[in-house]
C-alpha cells in the first residue's frame, strides 16, 4: 500500500532564505512518481515538480527543486529565495502505475517579512 | 490558471439534498479525476473516468456517482447530503500516456451542507 509522511505541521522561514518541506513515502513498486502540490488559502491545487523513480537527477522548476533520496524514500521540496506568496500548504503525493494520486496530509508554510 | 474549470464555486445547501458538480477537462485530456477535501481526512480520491469509462475508484460513498461525457466533461452527484459531506472538491485532469501522469485540478467546489 502506498503511503506518504509529511512530519511538518507547519514551518516559519524569513523571506529570501531557502526553506526544506520533508516528504517521506513508501511503496513497493519499483516505478513511480513524486509530486509537489501548493495550495494557497484561495484554495487552488497548484502543480509545482515532479520526479520519477528512475530518474538519475533531482527535478527543478525555477526556484523549487525535489532533493530526491531513492534509498531513503523521501522526496523533500526545497524553495529557494521565499517570497511572501510561498504562504501556502504544500502537498506531497506519490502515484505508481496505473492507480490515482495518494496525498500527505500537507505542511503549511509561513513566509515572514 | 490550470485550464480545468469547476462549477459552482460554491454550493450551500441542506441535509437530505441532492447536488451536481460539473467538470471540464483541460483540452485534449481523457482522464478526470475527484477528490474530497475535508479537514479531518485530507485530500482522499473518489473516483476516475478515463474517455468515459470508470477506471478506478476509491473512497467513494454508495450516496456519491459520477459519470464522464462524451464530450469528455464529468458529473459528480452528491445525495442525500450530510453534514459530514461539507467539503472541497476537486475535479483534476491528466493526458493519459504523458510523461508521468501529472494532474491539474480546477479550482474546487467548497460544499456547505446545512
Amino acid at each position: 500500500a502506498q503511503k506518504i509522511t509529511q512530519t511538518q505541521p507547519g514551518m516559519f522561514v524569513q523571506e529570501k532564505e531557502a526553506v526544506t518541506l520533508d516528504c517521506t513515502y513508501d511503496t513497493s513498486d519499483p516505478s513511480y512518481g513524486l509530486f509537489w502540490y501548493k495550495q494557497p488559502s484561495s484554495g487552488e491545487m497548484i502543480f509545482l515538480i515532479y520526479q520519477g523513480s528512475y530518474d538519475q537527477q533531482n527535478a527543478t522548476e525555477g526556484r523549487y527543486s525535489l532533493n530526491f533520496q531513492k534509498a531513503r524514500k523521501s522526496a523533500n521540496l526545497v524553495i529557494s529565495a521565499s517570497q511572501l506568496g510561498d504562504s501556502a500548504m504544500y502537498f506531497c503525493a506519490m502515484r505508481e502505475p496505473n492507480t490515482p494520486l495518494v496525498f500527505g496530509k500537507g505542511t503549511r508554510l509561513s513566509v515572514i517579512a | 490558471d490550470s485550464g480545468v474549470t469547476q462549477t459552482p464555486k460554491h454550493l450551500i445547501t441542506a441535509t437530505g439534498q441532492r447536488v451536481t458538480l460539473r467538470c471540464s477537462p483541460r483540452s485534449g485530456d481523457l482522464s478526470v479525476y475527484w477528490y474530497q477535501q475535508s479537514l479531518d481526512q485530507g485530500l482522499q480520491f473518489l473516483i476516475q473516468y478515463y474517455n468515459g469509462e470508470e477506471r478506478a475508484k476509491g473512497n467513494i460513498l454508495e450516496r456519491f456517482s459520477a459519470q464522464q461525457f462524451p464530450d469528455l466533461h464529468s458529473e459528480l452527484n452528491l445525495s442525500s447530503l450530510e453534514l459530514g459531506d461539507s467539503a472541497l472538491y476537486f475535479c483534476a485532469s491528466s493526458a493519459n500516456g504523458g510523461r508521468s501522469g501529472e494532474q491539474f485540478f480546477g479550482p474546487g467546489t467548497r460544499l456547505t451542507v446545512l
